[in-house]
C-alpha cells in the first residue's frame, strides 16, 4: 500500500497560514474520519497535533486546525511562527488493524 | 515521568536478526497497545506493527509480516520486536508509540536505530 500523498514541501513567512494536504483513498482517508497529524522536528520524536480530523489534543496551540473532504484531509496552521517550522505528517487508519501515513510534508517559515 | 524508551537498535548483516526492546514507565503499561514506526534515514514514517494491551494480537505491515515478531511482557512493563532476516531497506530508527482512543499515538519513545549493512 503507497503511502498518502502530501507535497514535498510548503512555506510561508511569519503571521501567514499554510496549508497541508493529504490525499489517500476510499480505502484509508476516504473511510473513515480517523485522521491524524504529526509534527517532527529535526531530530525529535513526532508529536500528536491533530486527531479525528480535526480535534487537538491538549496543549496543542488552536493555530493549528484540520479538517477533510472525501479522500483528502488538510492541515492549516495559522499565525506562522518559527517554532512551527518542522515536518509535518499526516497519517489514517486503513483497515484490518493496519495504518499509513503520509509521505511527510518540510514547512519552512520564512 | 510518563515515557517510552526503545533500545537494541546497532549494525547488523542482512539477513541476520536483532531485537529491540520499548520499556514503558509512567503510565499503566498494561492498558494499552503498543505500535511500532520507523524512519529510513532522511524518509518518512512507516507503520510497522502493532500488539494489543494484553498481547493476544499483533498486526504487522506487509513489508515486515514474516520476518517481525512482537510481544511483550507486561509484568515488565517491556514491548520486544524481533527482527528477522533483516534487509538493507529495514534499516531504520524505530520508535515504539503508544496507542491512544485506538486509531492515535500520543507518547512516542526517541527511537533507536537500526542499520542493516554488511
Amino acid at each position: 500500500q503507497s503511502a498518502l500523498t502530501q507535497p514535498a514541501s510548503v512555506s510561508g513567512s511569519p503571521g501567514q497560514s499554510i496549508t497541508i494536504s493529504c490525499t489517500g483513498t476510499s480505502s484509508d482517508v476516504g473511510s473513515n474520519n480517523f485522521v491524524s497529524w504529526y509534527q517532527q522536528h529535526p531530530g525529535k520524536a513526532p508529536k500528536l497535533m491533530i486527531y479525528e480530523g480535526s480535534k487537538r489534543p491538549s496543549g496543542v496551540s488552536n493555530r493549528f486546525s484540520g479538517s477533510k473532504t472525501g479522500n483528502t484531509a488538510s492541515l492549516t496552521i495559522s499565525g506562522l511562527q518559527a517554532e512551527d517550522e518542522a515536518d509535518y505528517y499526516c497519517c489514517s487508519f486503513a483497515g484490518s488493524s493496519t495504518w499509513i501515513f503520509g509521505g511527510g510534508t518540510k514547512l519552512t517559515v520564512l | 515521568q510518563v515515557q517510552l524508551v526503545e533500545s537494541g537498535g546497532g549494525v547488523v548483516q542482512p539477513g541476520k536478526s536483532l531485537r529491540l526492546s520499548c520499556a514503558a514507565s509512567g503510565f499503566t503499561f498494561s492498558n494499552y497497545a503498543i505500535h511500532w514506526v520507523r524512519q529510513a534515514p532522511g524518509k518518512g514514517l512507516e507503520w510497522v506493527a502493532v500488539i494489543s494491551d494484553d498481547g493476544t494480537n499483533k498486526y504487522y505491515a506487509d513489508s515486515v509480516k514474516g520476518r517481525f515478531t512482537l510481544s511483550r511482557d507486561n509484568s515488565k512493563n517491556t514491548l520486544f520486536l524481533q527482527m528477522n532476516s533483516l534487509r538493507a531497506e529495514d534499516t531504520a530508527v524505530y520508535y515504539c508509540a503508544r496507542e491512544w482512543t485506538y486509531w492515535y499515538f500520543d507518547l512516542w519513545g526517541r527511537g533507536t536505530l537500526v542499520t542493516v549493512s554488511s
